[in-house]
């Protein structure tokens, strides 16, 4: 079993819908939920994170994690075409006094006019 | 806005040849990564360094190496390339090691080995 799972999709959605976009972990060790977008043939850029439970909202993406249930995800309100790109999730694991970074396999999402 | 950029977008080696990787950042970053991606696997992590002349390895270091010998540079060496090493592959850097999770990439090189 991986550490990380992810649905790669595809996702496809009408422009305007709220989408939700989610990983499942299994290490109960991890603090920080990081949150990556990868467009094609570019590298990741960071999008947002969170420290431990709860929610956390930047503009129209926000980001939630229930550690009870080793659930993350992500939610993109009135979503756009430019949001169409991969959404990797990467839970946190401080280990050997570093911070690692155990990446899902991505979620693809088209956001259709 | 942190800068990192690698050395070529595109590249396309023959099996046992030597193949250097370059990454550089613009931020002054204490710590640099390199990762490879496929896929359905994600990333996983090949190397990492918190200082210069300083390298840990990763999940995968097997057939890789590294070198940092200034803060702004972190090469990634494949000492003899093989086919099972055509891949993406990725660069970043964080700024502290407490904030290690803070990861900045690079746009990747896309290595074919034939």
């Amino acid at each position: 079993q991986k550490e990380v799972e992810q649905d790669p999709g595809p996702l496809s959605v009408p422009e305007g819908a709220i989408v939700s976009l989610n990983c499942t972990y299994s290490n109960s060790a991890f603090q920080y939920f990081m949150w990556y977008r990868q467009y094609s043939r570019k590298g990741p850029e960071l999008l947002m994170y969170t420290y431990s439970s709860g929610n956390k909202e930047d503009g129209r993406f926000t980001a939630q994690v229930d550690k009870s249930s080793k659930y993350i995800s992500l939610f993109i309100r009135d979503s756009q075409p430019s949001d169409s790109a991969t959404y990797l999730c990467a839970p946190v694991m401080f280990s050997g006094g570093y911070n690692k970074l155990i990446f899902g396999a991505g979620t693809r999402l088209a956001v259709h006019p | 806005d942190v800068k990192v950029t690698q050395s070529s977008r595109y590249l396309v080696k023959r099996t046992g040849e030597k193949v250097f990787l370059e990454c550089v950042q613009d931020m002054d970053h204490e710590n640099m990564f390199w990762y490879r991606q496929d896929p359905g696997l994600g990333l996983r992590l090949i190397y990492f360094s918190y200082d210069v002349k300083m390298k840990e390895k990763g999940d995968i270091p097997e057939g890789y190496s590294v070198s940092r010998e200034k803060k702004e540079r972190f090469s990634l060496i494949l000492e003899s390339a093989s086919t099972n090493q055509t891949s993406m592959y990725l660069c970043a850097s964080s700024p502290r090691r407490d904030r290690g999770y803070e990861q900045y990439f690079g746009p990747g090189t896309r290595l074919t080995v034939t």
